[in-house]
């Protein structure tokens, strides 16, 4: 039972434009909601977080988007760069709990 | 400061065998939590450990199993290995859920690559 689902597994963006993942989830009582990038050989870094009261939050090049009615959320990467090639994992928890729930991850490649 | 370190960052074991992965957390973090990751599933929560205690435990049989000590470090055990245990395992270390200090955030490690042959 897949809980938070990442229903592409590859996305290919030319440089200076947008990226947008996707993830969906499926548990309603989710409040906190992650993102974190994974470049091969290490692991996976925090990039963003929203919680669910909001229904955005903004970090310099990254934006993540909530719809709690749709149990959806998605990042955004303006512009994008070949640097940001890498794994995106959507991962979400209840109450800010150290139980994350992954997504299985999209592969962005950046093109310059 | 010093991040998350796990050993050994690769290893090769048979089937039937058992193994015992470490990790060091961040200096002043007290909770440790385990993944698994294989190819397709994303990253599967093994277990959480706070005060030398499971706090939490994922959907993975009895032969998975793990510890902390009370310096915060923590091992994880896979007994009597299968070919489907081979997958990378990140070990995170954070401050214990629910506290003040705690954004949700996960810190990893680099993970311990093992195969099982």
């Amino acid at each position: 039972d897949q809980q938070v689902k990442q229903n592409s597994p590859s996305l290919s963006v030319q440089e200076g434009r947008i990226s947008i993942l996707n993830c969906d989830y499926t548990n309603s009582m989710f409040d906190y909601f992650l993102w974190y990038k994974k470049y091969p050989a290490e692991g996976p870094t925090f990039l963003i977080s929203i919680s669910s009261i909001k229904d955005k939050n903004e970090d310099g090049r990254f934006t993540v988007f909530l719809n709690k009615s749709a149990k959806h959320l998605s990042l955004h990467i303006v512009p994008s760069q070949p640097g940001d090639s890498a794994v995106y994992f959507c991962a979400a928890s209840t109450w800010r709990g150290n139980k994350l729930v992954f997504g299985a991850g999209t592969i962005l490649r950046v093109k310059s | 400061k010093a991040g998350v370190t796990q050993t050994p960052r690769y290893l090769i074991k048979t089937r039937g065998q058992q193994v015992t992965l470490s990790c060091s957390p961040i200096s002043g973090h007290r909770s440790v939590s385990w993944y698994q990751q294989t190819p397709g599933q994303g990253l599967q929560f093994l277990f959480e450990y706070f005060s030398e205690t499971q706090r939490n435990k994922g959907n993975f049989p009895g032969r998975f199993s793990g510890r902390q000590f009370s310096n915060s470090r923590s091992e994880m055990n896979v007994s009597t290995l299968e070919l489907g245990d081979s997958a990378l395992y990140l070990c995170a270390s954070s401050f214990p859920s629910g506290t003040r200090t705690n954004t949700g955030e996960l810190f990893f490690g680099e993970g311990s690559r093992l195969t099982v042959l």
